[in-house]
């Protein structure tokens, strides 16, 4: 199983509103991602975990909270976002954070729409 | 820090011919990674190959090789006998070994496979 899965495919929220978008592997990968990528441009790195506990923040807001409830599940939590923040969100895993030969895989992506 | 540079504008390929997209690379290190990955319309970003700096022989992937110059920090990617599915994004991608761990993307390249 080399799959990484993501839901929701698609959100359409309000600044207001409080969602979550959800990422899991089974591929027994210790490091996980959050990239955020605008049309027509490479992903931006937003976060890292590795085994489980946060590595990279990449100065992302404060509206968006990273969770890692265990070691196949990764979840991001927006709140109060802005219109700025529409976006192609992808989620990704390799088997470790350093080391070579660590190709990250990715999901689907959530294409998220902020009103 | 590590650059990826794509530059070619949009390409149209006819279906059966072979494509090469360019990458080259920018990097102080002498241990590192070398990705490509290609994003349909759909937004998924889907790993194609990979290429460790100290490997002597060409990457290859079924219809997917990877035209590895060290010299020249270069890194192609050839695709042979086009297919109409192959109609996508293509970022070439970076990442050291040890140290910074981020992926490191180029631009990309557009590519439209043309019946």
């Amino acid at each position: 199983d080399t799959e990484v899965t993501q839901t929701p495919k698609h959100l359409v929220m309000g600044m207001t509103n409080k969602k979550s978008l959800k990422c899991e592997q089974h591929m027994g990968h210790r490091a996980m991602y959050w990239y955020k990528q605008k049309a027509k441009k490479p992903p931006e790195l937003m976060f890292v975990y590795s085994y489980e506990k946060l590595s990279i923040n990449e100065s992302v807001p404060s509206r968006f909270s990273p969770e890692c409830p265990n070691s196949s599940l990764l979840n991001l939590h927006l709140h109060a976002l802005q219109p700025e923040d529409s976006a192609l969100y992808l989620c990704a895993s390799s088997q470790d954070w350093v080391g070579p030969n660590n190709e990250q895989f990715f999901g689907p992506g959530t294409r998220l729409t902020v009103l | 820090a590590q650059k990826i540079t794509q530059t070619q504008p949009g390409m149209f390929v006819q279906e059966k011919e072979a494509v090469t997209l360019d990458c080259t690379y920018d990097t102080s290190d002498q241990s590192y990674g070398l990705f490509w990955y290609k994003q349909p319309s759909s937004g998924e970003m889907i790993f194609l190959i990979y290429q460790g700096s100290y490997d002597e022989q060409n990457a290859t992937e079924g219809r997917y090789s990877l035209n590895f110059q060290k010299a020249r920090k270069s890194a192609n990617l050839v695709i042979s006998a086009s297919q109409l599915g192959d109609s996508a994004m293509y970022f070439c991608a970076m990442r050291v070994t040890y140290g910074n761990n981020r992926l490191a993307f180029g631009k990309g390249n557009q590519v439209v496979v043309i019946p």
